[in-house]
Formats: C-alpha cells, sequence, structure tokens
C-alpha cells in the first residue's frame, strides 16, 4: 500500500486554482528526500510535472507549481484548464522501504 | 529524442513466468538507473524495482521480492524484468522508467516512462 497520502479527488471551475497535498512521514519527505509529481492520463505515459519538490521541466506550463515543507508536498494548479483533467501522483524515496514510494493518486476533475 | 519501448506483456496462467523487455535510445542508457513501475487495474501507481546503472545494485518492492528479478544490457541499451510465480495481483501495465541518476536509490525521480506493456494473470 502506498505511504504517501493524497486526497481521491479535487474539482474545480475552469480558471480556478486547486491544489492537491501529499503527505508522508519520516522515512521519506520527512528526512529530507525530495518530492516529485506526475500526471497521469488513461491510456497514456505518466509524465513528470515537477522534480525535486519545486522545479519545472522543459514544456511544462509555469500554472503548475510545487512545494514542501516538513512532511508533506504540494502541487498547486492555478488557471485550471480542461486539459488538466487527469490523475496526479506524488513521488518520493523512502530510506526504510530502499524503494520509491507514490503516492495514493488524486483526480482532477474541471466542472 | 528519449524512447523507452516496452514489450512482453500478455496473458500468463497464475504461477507462470513472463519477461518484459524495455528498448531505450536517444540517452547514455549505462549512466542512468532504471525502473518499472506498475499500475494495476483501477489502482494507483507502484514502484517495482530499481537498478543501478552499472547493474551491480538492484532493489525490489516488497511486493515481488524473491519472485521478480530485474536486469539490464548496456550494450543493447535494454532493461528486462523477470517475472516468476505470477499472481493474479500482479495483473498491471507495467511501465519502463529512466531514473534521474546512477545510483539505484535515493533522490530521484522518474522521466520518462515508456507508454507501458500489459500483464494479466489469470486462469
Amino acid at each position: 500500500q502506498s505511504v504517501l497520502t493524497q486526497p481521491p479527488s479535487v474539482s474545480g471551475a475552469p480558471g480556478q486554482r486547486v491544489t492537491i497535498s501529499c503527505t508522508g512521514s519520516s522515512s521519506n519527505i520527512g528526512a529530507g528526500y525530495d518530492v516529485h509529481w506526475y500526471q497521469h492520463l488513461p491510456g497514456t505515459a505518466p509524465k513528470l510535472l515537477i522534480y525535486a519538490n519545486a522545479n519545472r521541466p522543459s514544456g511544462v506550463p509555469d500554472r503548475f507549481s510545487g512545494s514542501k515543507s516538513g512532511a508533506s508536498g504540494s502541487l498547486a494548479i492555478r488557471g485550471l484548464q480542461a486539459e488538466d483533467e487527469a490523475d496526479y501522483y506524488c513521488q518520493s524515496y523512502d530510506s526504510s522501504l530502499s524503494g520509491y514510494v507514490f503516492g495514493t493518486g488524486t483526480k482532477v476533475t474541471v466542472l | 529524442e528519449v524512447q523507452l519501448l516496452e514489450s512482453g506483456g500478455g496473458l500468463v496462467q497464475p504461477g507462470g513466468s513472463l519477461r518484459l523487455s524495455c528498448a531505450a535510445s536517444g540517452f547514455s542508457f549505462n549512466s542512468y538507473a532504471m525502473s518499472w513501475v506498475r499500475q494495476a487495474p483501477g489502482k494507483g501507481l507502484e514502484w517495482v524495482s530499481t537498478i543501478s546503472g552499472s547493474g551491480v545494485s538492484t532493489y525490489y518492492a516488497d511486493s515481488v521480492k524473491g519472485r521478480f528479478t530485474i536486469s539490464r544490457d548496456n550494450s543493447k541499451k535494454t532493461l528486462y524484468v523477470q517475472m516468476n510465480r505470477l499472481r493474479a495481483e500482479d495483473t498491471a501495465i507495467y511501465y519502463c522508467a529512466t531514473n534521474s541518476r546512477e545510483a539505484a536509490t535515493g533522490n530521484a525521480w522518474f522521466a520518462p516512462l515508456g507508454q507501458g506493456t500489459l500483464v494479466t494473470v489469470s486462469s
């Protein structure tokens, strides 16, 4: 089971701002390991959205932003667009498991 | 352009075996650790295994430890996972992923991931 907890779903109207939380523990995010975020559309490859807490890969719109505080990370999407409707996952490293961990996933719905 | 192409998925009976492959191109393959990530039907993403760029170090999720073996052939730029004693709960789309560093542990993200190959374990 996932060790990083996310809300199952968030929704917003076009143009609004939504945030997704990712809560970890003292063996992963709280231990200083970075948080990364992925966007996943059904039938496609998951796509890296934010790496190392707050960095955007080339080509990712600046509407997407990330942050980290303590044992939690957060993804914000401002100016929500219909194309943002997808599943979003956080990811980190866990020293107790000696492996990588994903969040439980959050489905973003554009109303 | 970095590309990852998985193959080898299919239908297998419980207790059976399957080997997945991932052909990589467009980057210095041996400079990066590689991983397998899966998604079971209706479930979220799950990390399965990682191998270092040199192939010396390997790590597995508890759910597959002792049954799956990850390996790589740097001369062929190909990643593999040998899956034995398959169970119904191993049914998933398996994605090949490039780690952001050579080491198989520690801070790293996955980019890119391939399109995936479907493994179905059923009698």
